[in-house]
């Protein structure tokens, strides 16, 4: 069964500063889409980044960017010049195709980031 | 195009009581995923339907919960008898095209307080 897992259950960072959220997930899949979300208390879920795992460059949306590592099942989000609005929960997600040919989609535990002014 | 319409936002029952949710999907949509949030957690599939068949619905209490889509568009998910773990925001999401990649598209979710 796939997993995704958050080991930061919160974190916090200076405006404008730099800040690296951390996923990890476990599948034998080889074909895989991987996303970032955000979640602020409007309770919105908001797609940040995604990520095909067939594609070996790194996704980049502005100032969110990923490294993937494919051999490691490891997804990491980074968020530069940190605003004040980045403040919210961060979901890590992963989707695979089924056999029955539809996708499953599942979440990681989360991580809620504050920037602090 | 709409998004991902649910109701109502807020529900407040007492235990014991039956309730019932409310998701319309984006247009087009075949797949709808019902998820459960509980508070501080991320969102736990409860049942994914494809069309008007359930796909998957593993995790899905069946003693207390049911859910329908009967026409392959609309659907509702009902809880009865309540439970205060019950308590937390169910998240309604259809499955769509953007350019070339398939994603998962969110209604705002209803908040449950089961009290």
């Amino acid at each position: 069964a796939q997993t995704v897992t958050q080991s930061q259950p919160e974190m916090s960072v200076q405006e404008a500063e730099t800040v690296t959220l951390s996923c990890t997930y476990d599948t034998s899949e080889s074909n895989y889409y991987l996303f970032w979300y955000k979640q602020p208390p409007s309770r919105q879920m908001i797609l940040v980044i995604r990520q095909e795992a067939y594609k070996q460059q790194n996704a980049t949306e502005n100032r969110f960017s990923v490294n993937f590592q494919k051999a490691a099942k490891s997804f990491s989000l980074k968020i530069s010049d940190s605003q004040l609005g980045d403040t919210a929960m961060y979901f890590c997600a992963f989707m695979k195709h089924r056999s029955s040919g539809t996708y499953k989609y599942i979440f990681g535990t989360g991580t809620r980031l504050k920037v602090l002014a | 195009e709409a998004g991902v319409a649910q109701s109502p936002r807020y529900k407040i029952i007492e235990k014991r009581q039956s309730v019932a949710f409310w998701c319309n999907p984006i247009s087009g949509h075949a797949t709808l995923y019902w998820y459960q949030q509980i508070l501080g957690q991320g969102p736990k599939l409860l049942i994914q339907f494809q069309n008007n068949g359930v796909v998957d619905d593993s995790q899905l209490p069946k003693d207390r919960f049911s859910a329908e889509r009967l026409k392959g568009v609309d659907s509702t998910l009902k809880i009865q008898p309540a439970k205060l773990e019950d308590s937390a925001v169910y998240l309604c999401a259809s499955l769509g095209l953007t350019g070339l990649v398939t994603e998962a598209f969110f209604g705002q979710g209803t908040r449950l307080t089961v009290v």
